[in-house]
């Protein structure tokens, strides 16, 4: 089955400072992939997505490149901001385009100090 | 606004004792879906639904059930709660087009004693 494995948190950073949250997967198709973000107390929001191999997603400063070769979707960002104190979910999909079933990673908590 | 809303929000309840978490959509859209979280184990998928009277399993579907009489409801149901249930629920909703992102409710908090 699919799986998606993250980093483990949780991540504290300073103000500034650069940002890699680690995702790869295991999938038997080509599945698309995410990053959502879920604020305190909010629902999840996608952040960001790549639907094929070599695609770069970004959004709010965040960038993630799609590495078939590696089977990866790392997270980054080149300086944190306190407002991206967060939990972050990789996820994938799969199903000829149709996004009902996202399958998600545990979440990475990020902590940004001013 | 396009939204999705849960309720109730906070949950207590004892064992065995049936209740139901609505949610609703006003976006049109086809797919709905649930999904649990719990700490260490990020989220999992209960049930989803393409459209109206399509259901189908997630990960964890044991001791829920869902229905789809309409388009912009997807009532999660709790038949006998078990302890075991005490978690952060989730509905989401998308469309066919910008399918690829799903839209997230605020959570239900259930805490089953």
């Amino acid at each position: 089955g699919n799986s998606v494995t993250q980093m483990e948190g949780p991540v504290t950073l300073s103000e500034e400072a650069f940002l890699t949250i680690n995702c790869t997967y295991t999938a038997t198709g080509y599945p698309s992939l995410f990053w959502y973000v879920q604020y305190p107390g909010e629902g999840l929001q996608l952040l960001l997505k790549a639907t094929k191999a070599d695609d770069k997603g970004s959004n709010k400063g965040f960038e993630a490149t799609y590495r078939k070769e590696t089977t990866s979707f790392h997270l980054e960002k080149g300086s944190v901001q306190v407002s991206d104190s967060a939990v972050y979910f990789c996820a994938l999909s799969e199903g000829g385009g149709s996004n009902y079933k996202l399958t998600f990673g545990k979440g990475t908590l990020l902590t940004v100090n001013p | 606004e396009a939204q999705v809303t849960q309720n109730p929000r906070y949950l207590i309840t004892v064992t065995g004792k049936k209740l139901t978490v609505t949610c609703s959509q006003n976006m049109n859209h086809e797919y709905m879906s649930w999904y649990r979280q719990d700490p260490g184990l990020g989220l999992r998928q209960i049930y989803y639904s393409m459209n109206v009277e399509v259901t189908d399993k997630g990960d964890v579907p044991e001791g829920y059930k869902v229905s789809r009489k309409e388009k912009r409801n997807f009532p999660l149901i709790l038949e006998s709660p078990s302890p075991n249930q005490t978690s952060l629920y989730f509905c989401a909703s998308s469309g066919t087009s910008g399918f690829f992102k799903q839209y997230f409710g605020p959570g239900t908090r259930l805490t089953v004693t």
